[in-house]
C-alpha cells in the first residue's frame, strides 16, 4: 500500500528565512505526490503535485517541492517564509486500489512562522 | 475556477436527528469525494463517486448515507449519529476519476464542521 510520512509535527521558522517541510513516501510503481495546506477552520488548498518530469515542482504562493527518488522524499520548500504561511501542511500520495483516485495523507506538519 | 462549495458551514445535531450535508461544484468534474477529518488528524476517505455512481465505500457505518443526484451535487445524509462522529466533513472533486489515464488533482471545499450532542 502507498503511504507518506511527515516526520515533524511542527516546524518553526523566522519570517524571511527559508522553510522546509519534510515528506517521505513509500509506493509501489510510480509515485503521484501532492502537497496541500489547511488554514484554521478551513478546507484543504492544493499547493502542487509531482506526476512525472522535472524533479523541482513549482506551485502556488511561492512554494516548490523537490522530488528525490533515491531518498524517496518530496520536501516542500519556500525561499522566504511569510507569517501568513503559518498553517497545517499535508503531504499526500495517490493510491489507486480500484481504478479510482484515493488520496492517502500524511499526519500533517504545523508550520509556525514568527515575525 | 476550482471552487467546491459546502453547506452548511456548521451543524449541531442530536443523536436522534436526521440532517444532510451538501456539496456542489460547477467545474464539470466527474469524481466527487467525502472525507472525514478529526481534530489534528489528516483527512480520511469515506466515499468516492465516479460518474454519479458510488465506487468506493471505505467501510463507513450505515448511519452515513451518500447520494449523488447529478454530476454537480453530492449529499451526505446523516441519521442516528454518535458523538464520536463529530468532525470536519470535507468534500472534494476531481475532473477525471479513472487514474489509469489521468493524474488529476482533488480540489476541496471548506468543509462542514459537525457537532453531535
Amino acid at each position: 500500500a502507498q503511504s507518506v510520512a511527515q516526520p515533524e509535527d511542527q516546524v518553526n521558522v523566522a519570517e524571511g528565512n527559508p522553510l522546509t517541510v519534510k515528506c517521505t513516501y513509500s509506493v509501489s510503481g510510480n509515485p503521484y505526490l501532492f502537497w496541500y495546506v489547511q488554514y484554521p477552520n478551513r478546507g484543504l488548498q492544493f499547493l502542487l503535485k509531482y506526476i512525472t518530469g522535472d524533479n523541482l515542482v513549482k506551485g502556488s504562493y511561492g512554494f516548490e517541492a523537490e522530488f528525490n527518488k533515491s531518498q524517496t522524499s518530496f520536501h516542500l520548500k519556500k525561499p522566504s517564509a511569510l507569517v501568513s504561511d503559518s498553517a497545517l501542511y499535508f503531504c499526500a500520495v495517490r493510491d489507486d486500489p480500484y481504478g479510482t483516485d484515493k488520496l492517502i495523507f500524511g499526519t500533517g506538519t504545523r508550520l509556525q512562522v514568527f515575525p | 475556477d476550482t471552487e467546491v462549495t459546502q453547506t452548511p458551514k456548521h451543524l449541531v445535531m442530536g443523536m436522534t436527528n436526521k440532517k444532510s450535508l451538501k456539496c456542489e461544484q460547477h467545474m464539470g468534474h466527474r469524481a466527487m469525494y467525502w472525507y472525514k477529518q478529526k481534530a489534528k488528524k489528516p483527512p480520511e476517505l469515506m466515499f468516492v463517486y465516479s460518474y454519479e455512481k458510488l465506487s468506493i465505500n471505505e467501510s463507513v457505518p450505515s448511519r452515513f448515507s451518500p447520494e449523488c443526484p447529478n454530476s454537480s451535487l453530492l449529499n451526505l445524509h446523516l441519521h442516528a449519529l454518535q458523538p464520536e462522529d463529530s468532525a470536519l466533513y470535507l468534500c472534494a472533486s476531481s475532473r477525471e476519476p479513472f487514474s489509469g489515464r489521468a493524474r488529476e488533482t482533488q480540489y476541496f471545499g471548506p468543509g462542514t464542521r459537525l457537532l453531535v450532542l
